[in-house]
């Protein structure tokens, strides 16, 4: 079964930074491209970014709002995904979640259960 | 970037009934769209891929149309477990963008 778990949220300062993880298994991640998603409270759908497998250059592609601020990783041989999130502001806050595709890339068939961000003084 | 508008924003139907959310794109998307369902303090998931493509195991009551900027969710026979909250999403060009949201209620 696939699974994907993130962890590392919680209550920031604006300013501050935070490192979430996503634990992923149940498939081969390292052939996997896979992607931040977050929601703010009450509102809607926000893409993040994306990370492409090694094989596939490893690149990464982010949403303006984040771009420069925050950073996608990867480490394959630990099946696990990062964000590393930098100079956060309160409009960050919303619940971010890992996801991928099981078939085609850019779409979101598999979802992690989200983790919540608070950026409040 | 593609800005992507859904219409109506909510929606109030009965059981039984057939439902149309809309989706707009603000330049070309192709046919590159999907639909996802999300219910409250839940993750969204995936109905509908390329348009018109039906993910494995989503009732045949869901289906999909459209290309280029305007495209269609249709729920043929609203059952109790599709009140939600659906999102368009295009995957023609990065950034990758969602529609605000259409929340289906029960009316």
């Amino acid at each position: 079964e696939v699974q994907l778990v993130e962890s590392g949220g919680g209550l920031v300062k604006p300013g501050g930074s935070l490192r979430l993880s996503c634990a992923a298994s149940g498939f081969s991640f390292s052939n996997a491209w896979m992607y931040w998603v977050r929601q703010a409270p009450g509102k809607g759908l926000e893409w993040l970014g994306r990370i492409k497998t090694k094989a596939d250059d490893g690149t990464t592609d982010y949403a303006a709002p984040v771009k420069d601020r925050f950073t996608i990783s990867r480490d394959d041989s630990k099946n696990t995904l990062y964000l590393q999130m930098n100079s956060l502001k309160t409009e960050d806050t919303a619940v971010y979640h890992c996801t991928t595709s099981m078939a085609y890339p850019n779409i979101f068939n598999r979802w992690g259960q989200g983790t919540l961000v608070t950026v409040s003084s | 970037d593609i800005q992507m508008t859904q219409s109506p924003s909510t929606l109030s139907a009965s059981v039984g009934d057939r439902v149309t959310i809309t989706c707009r794109a603000s330049q070309s998307a192709s046919k590159w769209l999907a639909w996802y369902q999300q219910k409250p303090g839940k993750a969204p998931k995936l109905l509908i891929y390329k348009a018109s493509s039906l993910e494995t195991g989503v009732p045949s009551r869901f289906s999909g149309s459209g290309s280029g900027t305007e495209f269609t969710l249709t729920i043929s026979s609203l059952q109790p477990d599709d009140f939600a909250t659906y999102y368009c999403q295009q995957y023609n060009n990065y950034p990758l963008t969602f529609g605000g949201g259409t929340k289906v209620e029960i009316k």
